[in-house]
């Protein structure tokens, strides 16, 4: 099983400051990464798709990178909004895993 | 505009089988996507349990492997999920969900609310 290992767990930012979570997986996943904002009692939403493509609607603040083994994804000039937890999701071999979350605090 | 909605108990007793429904809208679950299901323990990290696709074809995670079974209804544009010998350690949020596309390994795009299911006596 690919574990996903997220860094920080816990970030305190303040509005547009730019901000760089990172994955890294236990083995080689290709490009095979995905990363999900989660809000309190919400479902996840995609952001992110395949380590750098943005998902339809998604603001261009959001972005990502990354291959192999270790990936990020940078939120710049951050809104209120954008406080929740980020999670990131390989799918290149079974079973699917996820990042433990990195919850974002916005000052 | 696809929706996806769980329904089912949201108290189940230790050892009984846990039954969830996730409902599709706005789009036919016979097209060429995965549906799969999700979960959340309180606190922890999402949980992949497996996909279905419409003609009936599974993944599951082998940590559920021997407990799971998932299964398609086209006629209702549903599918659903089937847990066995529940414990208090599968107290989660259950999320259903849709692939973006055919292929296995593409990213889920669209969630269900998510159902809160407990393990109690």
């Amino acid at each position: 099983e690919i574990v996903l290992t997220q860094s920080p767990d816990f970030q305190s930012v303040t509005p547009k400051e730019t901000v760089t979570i990172t994955c890294r997986a236990s083995q080689s996943i290709g490009f095979s990464l995905h990363w999900y904002q989660q809000k309190p009692y919400q479902s996840p939403k995609l952001l992110i798709k395949y380590a750098s493509q943005s998902f339809s609607g998604v603001p261009s603040r959001f972005s990502g990178s990354g291959s192999g083994t270790d990936f990020t994804l940078t939120i710049n000039s951050l809104e209120p909004e954008d406080a929740a937890t980020y999670y990131c999701h390989q799918s290149s071999s079974l079973p699917r895993t996820f990042g433990q979350g990195t919850k974002l605090e916005i000052k | 505009q696809v929706q996806l909605q769980e329904s089912g108990p949201g108290l189940v007793k230790p050892s009984d089988t846990l039954s969830l429904s996730c409902a599709v809208s706005g789009y036919s679950i016979s097209s060429h996507h995965w549906w799969g299901w999700i979960r959340q323990p309180p606190g922890k990290r999402l949980e992949w349990i497996g996909y279905i696709y419409y003609s009936g074809s599974t993944y599951y995670n082998p940590s559920f492997q021997s407990r799971v079974t998932m299964s398609v209804d086209t006629s209702k544009n549903q599918f659903s999920l089937k847990m066995t010998s529940v414990t208090a350690v599968d107290t989660a949020v259950y999320f259903c969900a849709r692939t973006e596309s055919a292929a296995v390994g593409s990213p889920f795009d669209y969630w269900g609310q998510g159902t809160l299911v407990t393990v109690s006596s």
